[in-house]
């Protein structure tokens, strides 16, 4: 596609559900960053995939969270049990190679979460 | 850990006047600086990427300098116009992307 693609773009739950959120990157970027950006904040770092693999998680907050990119392209951000906390808009951004060669990330439309 | 400090935290200027946001970062081993805009509601769009070799980047009316040794950087926005309102967040990237806060421009026709 043209840029990054981001499902559901709004999804509201109550607490204790489970929550999947798609991210569709740029065809051919290996890399993948999920972040998470609270109201009247900058966006925070959860995870970054290099290909298939989970290359740095340490911004997943606890073992709530968890992430998988099975085929290095698209990736689904798994929520367990969900808390009011974690109501937030949740950025998805590839980019085609790894940070160290400097390039730009593109980022999606975010899915907003709301839990009740 | 690296914090990214953005000021002002919000800015609101008359029609044609040049500005400048500030960014500063505390940890100068990175990669690169990014200045991205966010429209309301909407994700991310790269305005600006300088690498750390680089000390300033330009692109239209827009300009972002960058002095990693004393951990700041500044966009310059020339002849503001009331379409560049948005939320400018400066991100500096190690092995992922630390953000600001941001700093909410409205531009005032």
């Amino acid at each position: 596609g043209a840029g990054v693609s981001q499902t559901p773009s709004n999804k509201v739950t109550e607490k204790g559900k489970y929550v999947e959120l798609r991210c569709d990157p740029i065809s051919g970027h290996t890399a993948l960053y999920w972040y998470r950006q609270s109201l009247g904040q900058g966006p925070e770092f959860l995870i970054y995939f290099q290909g298939t693999g989970a290359a740095d998680d340490s911004g997943l907050p606890n073992d709530r969270f968890f992430a998988v990119r099975p085929e290095g392209s698209v990736s689904t951000l798994k929520i367990q049990r969900t808390e009011r906390g974690d109501s937030a808009v949740y950025l998805c951004a590839s980019s085609q190679k790894t940070p160290q060669y400097q390039e730009t990330q593109y980022f999606g439309p975010g899915t907003r979460l709301l839990v009740l | 850990k690296q914090e990214v400090t953005q000021i002002p935290a919000a800015l609101s200027v008359p029609e044609g006047e040049n500005l400048v946001l500030n960014c500063s970062f505390t940890d100068s081993a990175i990669y690169n600086l990014q200045w991205f805009r966010q429209d309301p509601g909407k994700g991310l769009t790269s305005l600006l990427l300088i690498q750390s070799s680089q000390r300033e980047q330009t692109s239209g009316r827009l300009n972002a300098s960058l002095d990693k040794s004393s951990g700041r950087s500044t966009l310059y926005i020339a002849a503001s116009q009331p379409g560049d309102s948005a939320t400018y967040l400066c991100a500096v990237s190690g092995n992922k992307l630390v953000f600001g806060a941001g700093t909410i421009l409205r531009v005032k026709s």
